[in-house]
């Protein structure tokens, strides 16, 4: 089965700039999300298609791929961004598109 | 803007049914997919199944055999079944809304969620 592949943490000082990456095989072929999901919360979506961002997602936030990997990245991190970061693709080699979540990356804000 | 919510019974048995439901409301449920996604406690996301409003469905290969989703447009609810439940279905279940294309290659993403509600298995 298809698998999309993160780091379990990525650590950052405030004001830095903070980058979670993404890999998995058809990502050359598929677009890749991002969800932010804070303790006790519902996941929020923070970019689409690669590198889109949804409106009231602020603009440090950004989104890019190259080739297998796709990254967030967070400029400028603030407190308010440690979170959990889910990346999420589809797989459609089979006969139905299948929806599939990365692992999930912990962003600690030092 | 539109909302989701989630309910249903907090605790089921071994072997039982779960069921849920998700009501929408600040929005119609015609024209969109809607998915249920789920989270052990302390683990990651995984993708339930996903329903578009005329009743077409599409399910984790993992699940397929115990996974019913539905639809009621008439009170703009859609619905999950999961049968034979046990400990390790025990999570977070949330309900959210779909986007679904074919251009440039087929995707689907999740852009609304509602705020989950948590379902226990045990005896």
């Amino acid at each position: 089965s298809y698998e999309l592949t993160q780091p379990p943490s990525v650590s950052v000082s405030p004001g830095q700039t903070a980058r979670i990456t993404c890999s998995g095989d058809a990502l050359p072929k598929q677009y890749a999300y991002w969800y932010q999901q804070k303790p006790g919360q519902a996941p929020v979506l923070v970019i689409y298609k690669d590198s889109e961002r949804p409106s009231g997602i602020p603009e440090r936030f950004s989104g890019s791929s190259s080739g297998t990997t796709v990254t967030l990245t967070i400029s400028g991190v603030q407190a308010e961004d440690e979170a959990d970061y889910y990346c999420q693709s589809a797989d459609s080699s089979g006969t139905y598109l299948h929806v599939v979540f990365g692992g999930g990356t912990k962003l600690t804000v030092l | 803007q539109v909302q989701l919510q989630e309910s249903g019974p907090g605790l089921v048995k071994p072997s039982e049914t779960l069921s849920l439901t998700c009501t929408v409301s600040g929005g119609s449920i015609s024209s969109y997919y809607w998915s249920w996604i789920r989270q052990p406690p302390g683990k990651g996301l995984e993708w339930i199944g996903y329903i578009y409003y005329s009743g077409s469905t599409n399910y984790n290969p993992s699940l397929k055999s115990r996974v019913t989703i539905s639809v009621d447009t008439s009170k703009n609810q859609f619905s999950l079944k999961l049968s034979s439940v046990t400990a390790a279905d025990t999570a977070v279940y949330y309900c959210a809304r779909g986007v679904r294309g074919v251009i440039p290659y087929y995707y689907y993403y999740m852009d609304v969620w509602g705020k989950g509600t948590t379902v226990t298995v045990s005896s």
